[in-house]
């Protein structure tokens, strides 16, 4: 059974600061991830989606990157903001179920 | 921009009553998703659908949660009787899978169920 980790629970960080967000997953037979947003009260958004076959996907000042035999993804995010302040989920699309989810990663950026 | 449009958007209602919960996918997409989420437990996957078919719905208590696609424009979730411990935000999400390719889900607001 797929399990996702997102390490660490909660980050606090002055602006302007770069970031990494982790993400770990036990069945390395993944078809695809995603890191997606989520503002309180709201669902989720889509923010990069890496196929199995990619290393990394970059969407302005995000990167994320891939290593499917070790189980981990990063969500890098530069130059951080206080409108990045959200929480981050990692997502992984395995065999058996069309995504599994971390518990996420509540990040705040402080002015 | 395209979006999943879920109603209600809150729902408060006392034990033993039947909740009905909808969805409007985005037009196009072919897969249409039933997520819940509690402090707890996080995101989980209760059923999902493609082309109207459910695929999977082995993560709903199949004894009081049902759901259906009447149409390729409408999913509903229902639960009956619902129950305090079915007090969550349940969402709704649409894609589009074909040719071995996953498109990237989108999600509905959701609705934030209070059972009573």
């Amino acid at each position: 059974k797929q399990e996702v980790t997102q390490i660490p629970a909660a980050l606090s960080v002055p602006e302007g600061e770069n970031l990494v967000l982790n993400c770990s997953f036990t069945d390395s037979a993944i078809y695809n991830l995603q890191w997606f947003r989520q503002d309180p009260g709201k669902g989720l958004t889509s923010l990069l989606l890496i196929q199995s076959s990619q290393r990394e996907q970059t969407s302005g000042r995000l990167n994320a990157s891939l290593d499917k035999s070790s189980g981990r993804s990063t969500l890098y995010i530069a130059a951080s903001q206080p409108g990045d302040s959200a929480t981050y989920l990692c997502a992984v699309h395995s065999g058996n179920t069309p995504l599994v989810f971390g518990k996420g990663t509540r990040l705040s950026v402080i002015a | 921009d395209a979006r999943v449009t879920q109603t209600p958007r809150h729902k408060v209602t006392e034990m033993g009553q039947e909740v009905t919960m909808r969805c409007q996918p985005i037009l196009g997409h072919n897969t249409v998703f039933w997520y819940r989420q509690t402090m707890m437990q996080g995101l989980e996957l209760l059923a999902y659908f493609r082309n109207r078919a459910p695929l999977d719905d082995s993560g709903m208590p199949k004894d009081r949660f049902s759901a259906e696609m009447p149409d390729a424009t409408l999913a509903t979730l229902k639960i009956q009787p619902s129950e305090p411990r079915d007090s969550a935000v349940y969402f709704c999400a649409s894609g589009l899978v074909g040719q071995g390719e996953h498109q990237p889900q989108h999600f509905g607001d959701g609705t934030r169920l209070s059972i009573l």
